[in-house]
């Protein structure tokens, strides 16, 4: 079954700090993995797009990871800020046909405080 | 910036009306899709269009009705709605596959309250 597992379900850090979110999926065939950030009440806003050969990929302070090997992924934040306290989402895709389809996680909720 | 709009960004209505979430993109995508988020859960595809006069049923069963009458306009219609119909709605569009690395852009999404 094809799934997207994402930990931990919430993280509280404080502003400058840096953190680790994780990503494990057992999508297949896979095709790409993307991250995004998610404002309360807001739509889902792209921060990295990776496919199978890029192992690393960097949008301003987020650095996203992927071992297609291990089929695990982490997106790494540098000196938080506030404005980061989002919910931040990991979402595969297949390749099972030329449209693709999308396989959503529940998504990391970070808070940061000051 | 993503150039898709949904309206209406919150709508509380009584058990029983017909409402119409409407979604539109000036991006010219082809292919657009209606998501249905719970709070603190994923994301699920409820319909998708590939083009004019395409629609088709997503994952999530759901007793709302798309159509696609114009490329740039992919609104969402439920005949009578119910509690059990309170999310929140999401409307997106990419002008390539999702096998590939095509950007999937979201709108601010739509909070429905079924009283």
């Amino acid at each position: 079954k094809n799934q997207v597992e994402q930990s931990p379900q919430s993280l509280i850090i404080l502003e400058g700090k840096n953190c680790t979110l994780q990503c494990n999926y057992t999508v297949s065939p896979f095709s790409n993995l993307r991250w995004y950030k998610q404002d309360t009440g807001r739509g889902p806003v792209s921060l990295t797009i990776m496919t199978f050969s890029e192992n690393t990929k960097s949008n301003g302070r987020y650095t996203a990871t992927l071992d297609a090997d291990t089929k695990q992924s982490s997106l790494h934040i540098t000196a938080s800020q506030l404005s980061d306290s989002a919910s931040y989402i990991c979402v595969v895709s297949d390749r099972g046909s030329t449209l693709g389809r999308l396989y959503f996680g529940r998504g990391t909720q970070l808070t940061v405080w000051p | 910036e993503a150039d898709i709009y949904q309206t209406p960004r919150y709508l509380v209505i009584g058990t029983g009306k017909k409402i119409t979430l409407e979604c539109s993109q000036t991006m010219g995508h082809d292919k657009m899709y209606w998501y249905q988020q719970d709070p603190g859960m994923e994301l699920h595809l409820i319909h998708y269009s590939y083009g004019v006069n395409s629609t088709e049923k997503g994952d999530l069963s759901s007793e709302s009705t798309v159509s696609r009458i114009r490329t740039e306009h992919f609104p969402l219609t439920l005949e009578s709605a119910r509690p059990s119909h309170t999310s929140q709605y999401l409307c997106a569009s990419t002008g390539l596959g999702l096998a590939g690395t095509g950007e999937l852009f979201f709108g601010e999404g739509s909070r429905l309250t079924v009283l």
